[in-house]
Order: structure tokens, then sequence, then C-alpha cells
């Protein structure tokens, strides 16, 4: 089965500017979400759907950060303007969340650096 | 509220020695418990989960845990370690309310020759 796909893997951008991640989850997997991780600390979550809906944007940074889900498969999530302290590596990850499956599954992550 | 707490930024150890790392959680219902280990430049990999059964949970790469409720523990341990098994392991206890992980701060594993 494949995994969870994001794209791109790195990305270098001005301060001020925007930039936006993409994310295709693992097949069948209703809960998508979107994590910050800053170097040797833990994920942070940005943003949690289910199916095409929001579940947990609490912790989304409303005025720059944004996300969608629109037909409940693929995600992308955006940030405009990008400032200094958004350099971070950007994962996203799927899970089943039924019968028994409740782990999360990651993809590889976007570096952002912002300079 | 539920916590975990990974009480060791850093563990050594010499390679072909058993290794442990440590993980203490704490929950209102039955726990439901994860391991995942990041290399450097990657994402999180999925390395094992308690959810109910057995007390001793095996999983990738020749990783076990031993969960422990007495203890509200939840240690990730291997026989013999390698030197590829240095990495940074965190370790998430499931949120019920809203099927969130809550995440360790993550121990470093370092595996010497």
């Amino acid at each position: 089965e494949a995994g969870v796909a994001q794209s791109p893997r790195y990305k270098i951008i001005e301060k001020r500017q925007s930039v936006a991640f993409w994310c295709n989850p693992i097949s069948g997997h209703a809960t998508l979400y979107w994590y910050q991780q800053i170097l040797g600390q833990g994920p942070k979550l940005l943003i949690q759907f289910q199916n095409n809906g929001v579940v947990d944007d609490s912790q989304l940074p409303k005025d720059r950060f944004s996300a969608e889900r629109l037909k409940g498969v693929d995600s992308t999530l955006k940030i405009q303007p990008a400032k200094l302290e958004d350099s971070a590596v950007y994962l996203c990850a799927s899970s089943l969340n039924s019968a028994g499956k409740y782990e999360q599954y990651f993809g590889p992550g976007t570096r952002l650096t912002v300079t | 509220a539920q916590s975990v707490a990974q009480p060791e930024d850093q563990v050594n150890v010499a390679e072909g020695n058993p290794l442990t790392v440590k993980c203490t959680y704490s929950v209102s219902g039955n726990p439901y418990l994860f391991w995942y280990v990041q290399y450097p430049n990657r994402g999180l990999q999925f390395l094992l989960k308690y959810i109910t059964g057995d007390n001793l949970v095996k999983g990738s790469y020749g990783f076990e845990a031993e969960f422990n409720k007495s203890q509200t523990s939840f240690h990730l341990k291997k026989p013999s370690a390698l030197v590829s098994d240095s990495a940074l392991y965190f370790c998430a206890v499931r949120d019920d309310s809203n099927y969130q992980l809550i995440w360790g701060a993550g121990t470093k594993l370092i595996i010497k020759p």
C-alpha cells in the first residue's frame, strides 16, 4: 500500500512570500493531520480534518495559515505571508481511526526555510 | 489532562547492548500508546502500539515495548542495539476525545560502535 505523499520536499522562500504544501494520504484514511515540527522537538498539530471537514484548527495561526481538503482526499496547507519563525518541517499524517487502527502514518515532510 | 513524559533527553548505548527508552503516561481511561522513530531528515515512522491484550508488544526493526499499568509506563526496548538504531524516538498517547496524539518531547538515542 502506498504511504502518505507530500510535496515539495524542500522549499526556500523570503519572508512575506507565500508557499503551499500538498499532501495525499493513504487511501481510505478519513482523518488527515498537518503538523509543524521544529528541529529536535515533537510535532505540533496545526489542523485535523475528518473527511473534508475541520475537526480542530485551534493551533493554526489563521491570520497567515490556511488549509483545505475539498474532496476529502488530498489536502493543501498554505502560508501567506511567511515569517522567519515559520521555518520548520511541515508533516502530513493520516489515520484510519477505526477498528483498532489508531496509529498515524506520516509523509516525509516539507522542510521550509524562510530567509 | 492526558500527558506523556520521556524523562531522558538522550540515551547512550554501546552497540550490541540492550537498550531501553523510557516513557510514562497519564490518562483518564484505557491508554492507547504508540512509539515512533525519526531518522535524520526523515518523517516519523510508526514502530508499535499498545491497544489492549499482551503487555509485551512487538514492533518493527526488532523493537518491543512493555506496558506496565501499575507504573503507568510504556518503555521501548531492544535486546541488542545497532548503530543504525541511532535516531529520535517519540512516545505518544491517544486522546480519546478527538483522535489526536499527545506527544512526548522525544529521546535521542545514540548507539556507539
